[in-house]
């Protein structure tokens, strides 16, 4: 079973920049949701998606926006990077409309903007 | 309020002990809750998920929830100097797949 897989690693950009960052879900998960992790913090919900579908978004500007693929797998993209975006951004998959079903995280990417 | 609250430690348990790391949340539809464990400069891994009252035991992980009180625990036996790590208890409402962390409890393991 392949887990979850993120790239790239690590991002150098600065101010201004636009980034895309990938993510492919777990086998047989539908549901990708992107998190921002600060230093010394917990992962704050960006949004996530299901089955291609925008299914919940956190109080995150429009410049975050992403699309996930009839495969599941998922991008997220940010436009006009600042200087706070800069963060471990993580995703996690899982299979939604069957209940209870925990969500697992990919490795992450970490993104410094200069 | 914070919605999930947890003591940021650091919280320093002998080898060998019991460790109990505690969250409490706000909102009273939270009906999943989870902890995971994130290494420095790692992401999260979900060791342990509770949805019901009572006690889960997997292994050397008891996870608690008093859903009365709004408090979920998390007590480690038998600690391991490879259980140091920050340990994040996520929640997640009814209706809604986002899950909601705390800060972290960061906890060392002495030898």
């Amino acid at each position: 079973e392949t887990g979850v897989t993120q790239s790239p690693t690590h991002l150098i950009k600065t101010r201004g920049q636009q980034v895309t960052l990938r993510c492919s879900s777990q086998s047989g998960h539908n549901t990708v949701s992107w998190y921002q992790q600060a230093l010394g913090q917990g992962p704050q919900f960006i949004f996530q998606y299901y089955r291609e579908e925008e299914n919940g978004r956190g109080n995150f500007p429009p410049r975050f926006s992403g699309l996930q693929f009839p495969n599941y797998s998922s991008e997220l993209n940010v436009n006009a990077l600042e200087l706070d975006d800069s963060a471990l951004y993580l995703c996690a998959s899982s299979m939604g409309g069957v209940g209870n079903q925990p969500q697992h995280f990919g490795d992450g990417t970490r993104l410094s903007i200069l | 309020q914070k919605e999930v609250e947890q003591n940021s430690g650091p919280l320093s348990v002998p080898e060998g002990a019991i460790a109990s790391l505690n969250c409490t949340y706000s909102d009273r539809v939270s009906q999943s809750f989870f902890w995971y464990r994130q290494y420095s400069g790692k992401s999260p891994e979900l060791i342990m998920s509770i949805y019901s009252n009572g006690d889960k035991e997997d292994g050397r992980f008891t996870a608690q929830l008093n859903k009365a009180s709004q408090y979920v625990s998390l007590l480690i036996r038998d600690s391991q100097p490879s259980d140091s790590a920050t340990y994040l208890c996520a929640v997640r409402n009814f209706g809604n797949e986002k899950l909601t962390f705390g800060t972290g409890t960061r906890l060392t393991i002495i030898p």
